[in-house]
Order: structure tokens, then C-alpha cells, then sequence
């Protein structure tokens, strides 16, 4: 099976545009999570999709949004874009057994 | 979510075992134990999991203490491509649906070649 797969991998933009990621998870997921990785927080959850409907969300402003398609694939959308945001986007899927999720390789955004 | 307390960072030499710490005090009786990796430059990836009993997989092994409020990960015999950040989570096993993994600093490993 192909693994998470993220376009774009690396992505440069200003300040107060907008941008948006997508994550194509393994075939056969439909859940798909997404984190915000930088050097000064770490990992965070920003929220995560299952059959096209958000079910959980973390502690992120309202210019973080995302979606899910029909086919599992996610896209997530940051607008009014701020140097803060300049992070490593990391997409998850699972198979929902609670047991491994499966990351794909992120997608490196420089917010200048 | 209960929390997790992890060393900063751990240095092993290359072909020996690296056991890998992690207190949990305020487990919960469904808190099942993961552990994920951070490769350099890459996503995380699951390592292995338990709930009571120790596991063993192809990647490590899991030894998880008696009343559960500390466990271990074990690498029997390191390479350099173990070079990562270990991060130790707690899920809930009584929900199942909820796929938010909520990671802490973690251990960075290096291996001495």
C-alpha cells in the first residue's frame, strides 16, 4: 500500500495570505488527523476527520480550518497567514482500531 | 489527558540495548501505553503499544511496570538508524474513536557510532 502522502512538501508564503495543504491518506483510512509541529511547541493537534465530518479539534484560532472528501482525502486551510504559522504540517490516518496511525512526511511552511 | 514524563535526551552506543524511560503516574485503567518515533527530517511512526503485559514486536520491545505507572522501551541492539525522538502516549482505551495523539517532548536518542 502507498503510504500518507502531503502536497505541497515545502511551501513558502507572506504574511496574510492564505494557504491550503492536502494529505491523501493509506487506502482503506478514513480517519485523517492533522498536527502543527515547530521547534517551539512541539507537536499539536489541530484536528481530525472521519466520513467527511470533523470530530475532534484542538486549541488552534479559527484560521485554521480543514475538510474531507468523499474519498478520505483532507485538505487543511490556514487564512491570514502570520509568522507564527511557519511550522512542519503533519497528516495522520488511521483505520480507527485504536491501535497505529500512519504520518506522512509533512508538508514545511515558511511564512515570511 | 493523562501526561507523560520523559528524559530530554538519551546517548547509547551503537549494538548495545537502550532502554527508554517513561513515568505515567496518572494512568488510567483504559490508558493503553504507545510509543512513537521521529525520525530526522520525517513524520512520526508507531513503535509499539501495550496495556498491562509486556510486548514484543519487530521494532522493540515494551516493558510496562507492575501498577503501570512507568514503562520502558526497550531496543535490544541499537543502530544508527535508530537515531530519533521517542515519544511516549497514553490513549484511551475506552475511546477508541478519538485519534488525537497528545505528544510531549519526548526523548531524543542518539546512537554513538
Amino acid at each position: 500500500k502507498a503510504g500518507v502522502t502531503q502536497t505541497p512538501r515545502y511551501l513558502i508564503k507572506t504574511r496574510g495570505q492564505q494557504v491550503t495543504l492536502s494529505c491523501s491518506p493509506i487506502s482503506g483510512h478514513r480517519s485523517v488527523s492533522w498536527y502543527q509541529q515547530t521547534p517551539g511547541q512541539g507537536l499539536q493537534f489541530l484536528f481530525e476527520y472521519f466520513s467527511e465530518t470533523q470530530r475532534n479539534k484542538g486549541n488552534f484560532p479559527g484560521r485554521f480550518s480543514g475538510r474531507q472528501f468523499s474519498n478520505s482525502r483532507s485538505e487543511m486551510n490556514v487564512s491570514t497567514l502570520e509568522l507564527g504559522d511557519s511550522a512542519l504540517y503533519l497528516c495522520a490516518s488511521s483505520e480507527l482500531t485504536g491501535r497505529d496511525q500512519y504520518f506522512g512526511p509533512g508538508t514545511r511552511l515558511l511564512v515570511l | 489527558d493523562a501526561k507523560t514524563t520523559q528524559p530530554n535526551s538519551m546517548e547509547s552506543n551503537e549494538e548495545e540495548p537502550v532502554h527508554l524511560p517513561c513515568n505515567h503516574s496518572t494512568i488510567s485503567g483504559t490508558d493503553y501505553i504507545h510509543w512513537y518515533r521521529q525520525l530526522p527530517s520525517q513524520g512520526p511512526e508507531y513503535v509499539i503499544h501495550g496495556l498491562t503485559s509486556n510486548v514484543n514486536n519487530r521494532m522493540a520491545s515494551l516493558a510496562i511496570a507492575e501498577d503501570r505507572k512507568s514503562s520502558t522501551l526497550i531496543l535490544h541492539r541499537a543502530t544508527l538508524r535508530d537515531a530519533a525522538v521517542y515519544y511516549c502516549i497514553l490513549r484511551d482505551g475506552l475511546n477508541f474513536g478519538n485519534e488525537k495523539l497528545t505528544f510531549g517532548t519526548g526523548t531524543r536518542l542518539t546512537i554513538i557510532p
